[in-house]
């Protein structure tokens, strides 16, 4: 049962432009969003969170966008720099687990 | 502030040989986790730890698969008898649970992982 289900699987984006990737969740026990962020051989590395009180959370150039009742989040980067080629995992946390989805690989071309 | 260091970096070991990862949290951080990464995937949880108890393990893969944190410090993680389907990405989390305790997710920070292969 794959309880986070992220889309797209790759994004290719121009420098400068929106980056979107979005993920549904089907357990409602979930009180944890957050998105990491994985250069290939490296750890994932927390990028924002959310917690389902609110719909929105903005962190420079990085939003979370939260939909409780349709059981949604996205992830939107502005301004997409080559730099933020990397692949981008959502996640849905509950007590000390997190389940994860199964990562959107983005590349920001020049 | 020292991140999550995992040693080693990388295994490469011959079917049906024991290995052991070693995962050094962030100082202070009471809670430990340890995950699982195959390629194309996300993260799939496995165990975790508070201080020095074990208080989630049937995620665990196998009766191959067990860990440690004998202090409270730092964490192992073996695989006894490998066989070709453990090659994966072997992850360590921290977080820290305040004395206000509750029930809500922690923030977890990763380490850079050991990956594992096994011939």
């Amino acid at each position: 049962q794959q309880q986070v289900k992220q889309s797209p699987q790759s994004l290719i984006v121009q420098k400068g432009g929106i980056s979107i990737i979005n993920c549904a969740y089907e357990n409602t026990a979930f009180d944890y969003f957050p998105w990491y962020q994985q250069f290939p051989g490296k750890g994932p590395a927390l990028l924002i969170a959310i917690r389902p009180d609110v719909s929105e959370k903005k962190e420079g150039r990085f939003t979370i966008s939260f939909n409780k009742s349709a059981k949604q989040f996205s992830l939107h980067i502005m301004d997409s720099q080559p730099g933020d080629s990397a692949t981008y995992f959502c996640a849905g946390g509950r007590a000390v687990e997190l389940t994860f989805g199964k990562g959107t690989k983005l590349s920001v071309i020049p | 502030d020292t991140g999550v260091s995992q040693n080693p970096r990388h295994k490469i070991t011959k079917r049906g040989q024991n290995v052991t990862f070693r995962c050094d949290p962030i100082s202070e951080h009471n809670r430990l986790y340890w995950y699982r990464q195959t390629l194309g995937q996300g993260p799939e949880f496995l165990t975790y730890f508070q201080n020095e108890a074990q208080l989630e393990k049937s995620r665990l893969l196998s009766d191959r698969f067990s860990a440690e944190r004998p202090k409270g410090s730092f964490s192992t993680l073996e695989i006894q008898r490998t066989e070709q389907g453990d090659s994966a990405m072997y992850l360590c989390a921290s977080s820290r649970r305040g004395l206000a305790g509750g029930t809500s997710t922690d923030t977890q920070y990763f380490g850079p992982g050991t990956r594992l292969t096994v011939l």
